[in-house]
């Protein structure tokens, strides 16, 4: 299957600090990526889709101010908490997908602390 | 309203023996995919087997398999042989292509045991 890497896989942060997260599609272009935040034991929930080329769609109650997603290229989008808090500790998944009819190919996730 | 269920939070299952995992949804679109993932411990998922909502044939990738039933609306993973390394958290997703985005059950977490 595809591969996707996300970078960094873990970062411990201050409060008040901006954390950039980055995934990569590495041998195919992705004309989608998903974000994704995941809770202990829980599903995943889905934040935003990113179109290469334009602007990200949100899902409802996402901030998307505090979440910037940037897709700049098929094969790179980012993602900056900003300001973040210790409610943005989480588990954040990307994927990243070439087709419709079509799975999606995660990267190994981020795990993020705000102290 | 498009939604995903998975209704076993835990199952055990003997090793070598299959086990088969529930999932059923709901989605007034006619042209969707579903797919089965395997989230271990560590974190990543993993994807296992796609369905199409025109395919006919019910799909199988080794010792996977999905049990499609369209009119129940059902999706069913079936694994055979159980190993120990199939103990993990598996997710059922549906992506609907008018909306192009990924609709996840809650999961089921697999415990095989020796």
């Amino acid at each position: 299957g595809a591969v996707v890497s996300q970078h960094p896989s873990w970062v411990i942060c201050k409060s008040g600090t901006s954390v950039k997260i980055e995934c990569r599609s590495l041998d195919f272009q992705a004309t989608t990526m998903f974000w994704y935040r995941q809770f202990p034991k829980q599903s995943l929930m889905l934040m935003a889709t990113s179109n290469e080329g334009s602007k990200a769609t949100y899902e409802q109650g996402v901030e998307k101010d505090k979440f910037l997603i940037n897709h700049a290229s098929l094969t790179l989008s980012t993602l900056t908490v900003t300001s973040a808090h210790p409610e943005d500790s989480s588990f954040y998944i990307c994927s990243a997908s070439n087709k419709l009819k079509d799975t999606q190919y995660f990267g190994p996730g981020t795990r993020l602390t705000v102290l | 309203a498009q939604k995903i269920t998975q209704t076993q939070p835990g199952m055990f299952v003997q090793e070598k023996e299959a086990v088969t995992l529930d999932c059923t949804y709901d989605t007034s679109d006619q042209s969707y995919g579903l797919f089965w993932y395997k989230q271990p411990s560590s974190g990543e998922m993993i994807f296992l087997i796609y369905q199409g909502s025109y395919d006919e044939q019910n799909a199988t990738e080794g010792r996977y398999s999905l049990n499609f039933q369209k009119a129940r609306k059902s999706a069913n993973l079936v694994i055979s042989a159980s190993q120990l390394g199939d103990s993990a958290m598996y997710f059922c997703a549906m992506r609907v292509y008018n909306f192009n985005k990924f609709y996840f059950g809650s999961g089921t977490k697999l415990n095989v045991k020796p």
